[in-house]
């Protein structure tokens, strides 16, 4: 099975710009969810997306937004970027069992200059 | 409330056990894990363990799990330099929410 894709890997945006990050999970699984890495905050919680409708939802302004289509794939979009948001976002999936593990994707790199 | 908390650098010389500490906040946590990341790259899940469990063993990774104290250990026998990464632990305290990550400890394996 194909592991879970980002795309792209890297970006440079201005700040004031908008940006969108695609995920594609592992074939059979309907959650996504989003995390923002950054050095001083580690891993952050932005959203989870489980067929179609957002299940639960991180600390994170509004400007921060995710979707996910009917066959599972999603994205995320961070509107008027500021330069704070310059961070590797990862994307994971799961399937439904019990033990709950996500699987991740290499991430989408955004630097907001 | 819900925080998971690691210490940032560990040092070994390679050869030698490794010896990751965690300790996280919520005693209703069902499953904790051990995830890796290495330089440009996602998270790997290296292993995890229900919070019925004391221990597991999975070749060189033994991961012991004190209830009581709320901590979380991962032993890396015979350390390696392809060991060298950020060693995440996280809790799943509900099913369906999201898991909650420490910052992550550094280990830097020098041969």
């Amino acid at each position: 099975k194909a592991g879970v894709t980002q795309t792209p890997r890297y970006l440079i945006k201005t700040r004031g710009q908008q940006v969108t990050l695609s995920c594609s999970p592992i074939s059979g699984h309907r959650s996504v969810s989003w995390y923002q890495q950054t050095p001083g905050q580690g891993l952050q919680f932005l959203f989870e997306y489980f067929s179609e409708t957002q299940r639960n939802k991180g600390n994170f302004p509004g400007r921060f937004s995710g979707r996910q289509f009917s066959n599972s794939r999603s994205e995320m979009n961070v509107s008027t970027l500021e330069l704070g948001d310059s961070a590797l976002y990862l994307c994971a999936s799961k399937d439904g069992s019990v033990t709950g593990e996500l699987f991740f994707g290499e991430g989408s790199r955004l630097t907001v200059l | 409330g819900e925080d998971v908390e690691q210490s940032l650098f560990l040092s070994v010389r390679e050869g030698d056990s490794s010896v990751i500490n965690c300790t996280y906040t919520d005693s209703s946590s069902t499953y904790l894990y051990w995830y890796k990341q290495e330089p440009g790259a996602g998270l790997q899940l290296l292993t995890y363990i229900f919070s019925n469990m004391d221990m597991k063993q999975d070749q060189r990774l033994t991961v012991l799990l004190n209830k009581k104290d709320k901590h979380l250990s991962l032993r890396i026998a015979d350390t390696q330099t392809g060991d060298s990464a950020i060693y995440f632990c996280a809790e799943n305290h509900q099913a369906g929410t999201a898991l909650i990550f420490g910052k992550g400890t550094t280990l830097s394996v020098s041969s």
